[in-house]
């Protein structure tokens, strides 16, 4: 079963602009983690951001989470084309051991 | 370290047909879990294994099966391959501390005709 919806399914822009993404979920979590997923390939981690944090920096990527909302958004600033990927949000399931429930995910596309 | 190894990367099968696909965690790692990935159910949970035992199963037909050995190596197997199996398999990596990220391998693309 999917954790939440990701928003929005899909994203254009142009090289250089921002781009966010939204992840709902369902459950109440110990962390929530955003994956990339370059067509059809393995996950690479990207960042994880605990339950009693709010915001969190690495690089280029911006997360925020809103525990009271059960949402995380994922900003990723000045954007590439190597950027192009899909974008997933994750949570292990509060009960389960290493069971991650995932987003539907966001395709985003950098145009050059 | 090395990462974490899936093979094969890919596969083509005919329905009736088992397969068997195989991951490596990452050394030291002695959790690995397996999802399905398919373009209309996204990335579903198969079954997670830690120290030989499954400790989690997700909503898988019991064709769908899988196993640890004592190196942390993992196997899953799909008996009687049917077409809605193609997907892409994914196998996870995890250290002992659930709030730390999940390594995954470059999957395996089973394609079943």
């Amino acid at each position: 079963s999917q954790q939440g919806e990701e928003d929005p399914q899909a994203l254009s822009i142009q090289e250089g602009e921002n781009a966010t993404m939204n992840c709902s979920y369902k459950t109440s979590i110990n962390n929530l983690q955003w994956y990339r997923q370059n067509s059809g390939r393995g996950l690479v981690h990207l960042i994880l951001i605990r339950s009693n944090e709010r915001e969190k920096h690495s690089g280029r990527l911006r997360v925020t989470l809103d525990t009271s909302k059960k949402s995380s958004s994922l900003l990723i600033t000045a954007s590439r084309a190597a950027d192009t990927a899909s974008y997933f949000c994750a949570t292990y399931e509060m009960d389960s051991s290493y069971k991650l429930i995932f987003g539907s995910g966001t395709r985003l596309l950098v145009r050059p | 370290k090395a990462g974490v190894t899936q093979t094969p990367r890919y596969l083509i099968k005919t329905r009736g047909q088992q397969v068997t696909l195989s991951c490596s965690p990452i050394s030291g790692h002695r959790s690995v879990s397996w999802y399905q990935q398919t373009p209309g159910q996204g990335l579903q949970f198969l079954f997670e294994y830690f120290s030989e035992t499954q400790r989690n199963k997700g909503n898988f037909p019991g064709r769908f099966s899988g196993r640890q050995f004592s190196n942390s190596r993992s196997e899953m197997n799909v008996s009687t391959l049917e077409l809605g199996d193609s997907a892409l398999y994914l196998c996870a990596s995890t250290p002992l501390d659930l709030n730390t990220e999940a390594f995954f391998g470059q999957g395996t693309r089973l394609t079943v005709v």
